[in-house]
């Protein structure tokens, strides 16, 4: 069974700061990683994925994030953000046994709040 | 992309009804269907994985006579709940897969409130 902690519930960051919003897993199985954002009153939407190969995998509005074996651990950074990336983060995994992403296990998620 | 929509997004009902929610995948089939539970401020749990033509599998603890789910097509998958409680209020949100290894695609959601 695979389990995944979001250590941040929330987190505050004013615009154009930083931000890595911190994801951990346990399995005794190999998995693949996702960040799914959720904007208010909307569905989930893959923000990027780790499946194999490099690992540090980038979206196309600037966040990034690195899969760490050694520590279980898929954290998520933008350098810059901005007011409208304030959003629920969800990291997800799913073993690799399993249909691709398929079967997900959810964290318990990371609101973003970005402001002026 | 891929587009899977959820009807109705919001949806009010007495205490012992039954009502349906649907999941349609409107540019593609849909060979596995999947339903979350999320309560506010939590994660999402899965509650059960639907593949076209065959019986729902469901998670452990989750009740299969109180929460059916029926997937007759490619495009639609359903999930009643039956004999709803307050407790039952939550938002429902699926998600849908074209075949194994296939990008998988989330539904708006569905907010359900038993009053």
């Amino acid at each position: 069974a695979q389990s995944v902690t979001q250590l941040d519930s929330q987190v505050p960051v004013f615009e154009e700061a930083p931000v890595e919003l911190r994801c951990n897993y346990s399995s005794s199985v190999s998995v693949y990683l996702f960040w799914y954002v959720q904007y208010p009153n909307q569905g989930l939407q893959l923000l990027l994925k780790y499946l194999s190969g490099s690992t540090l995998v980038e979206s196309i509005n600037g966040f990034e994030a690195e899969f760490n074996k050694s520590q279980t651990s898929f954290h998520l950074r933008k350098p810059s953000v901005h007011i409208s990336d304030t959003a629920e983060y969800f990291c997800a995994v799913s073993d690799q046994k399993g249909n691709q992403g398929g079967k997900l296990i959810f964290g318990q998620g990371t609101e973003l709040s970005v402001k002026p | 992309g891929a587009v899977v929509s959820q009807h109705p997004s919001w949806v009010i009902c007495k205490s012992g009804t039954s009502v349906k929610i649907e999941c349609r995948s409107l540019d593609f089939q849909a060979t596995t269907m999947f339903w979350y539970r999320q309560f506010p401020k939590q994660s999402l749990m899965l509650m059960a994985t639907s593949n076209e033509g065959s019986k729902a599998t469901y998670e452990q603890g989750v009740e299969k006579d109180k929460f059916l789910i029926n997937h007759a097509s490619l495009t639609l998958s359903t999930l009643t709940v039956t004999s709803a409680h307050p407790e039952d209020s939550s938002f429902y949100i699926c998600s849908a897969q074209q075949g194994a290894g296939n990008t998988i695609y989330f539904g708006e959601g569905s907010w359900l409130t038993v009053v």
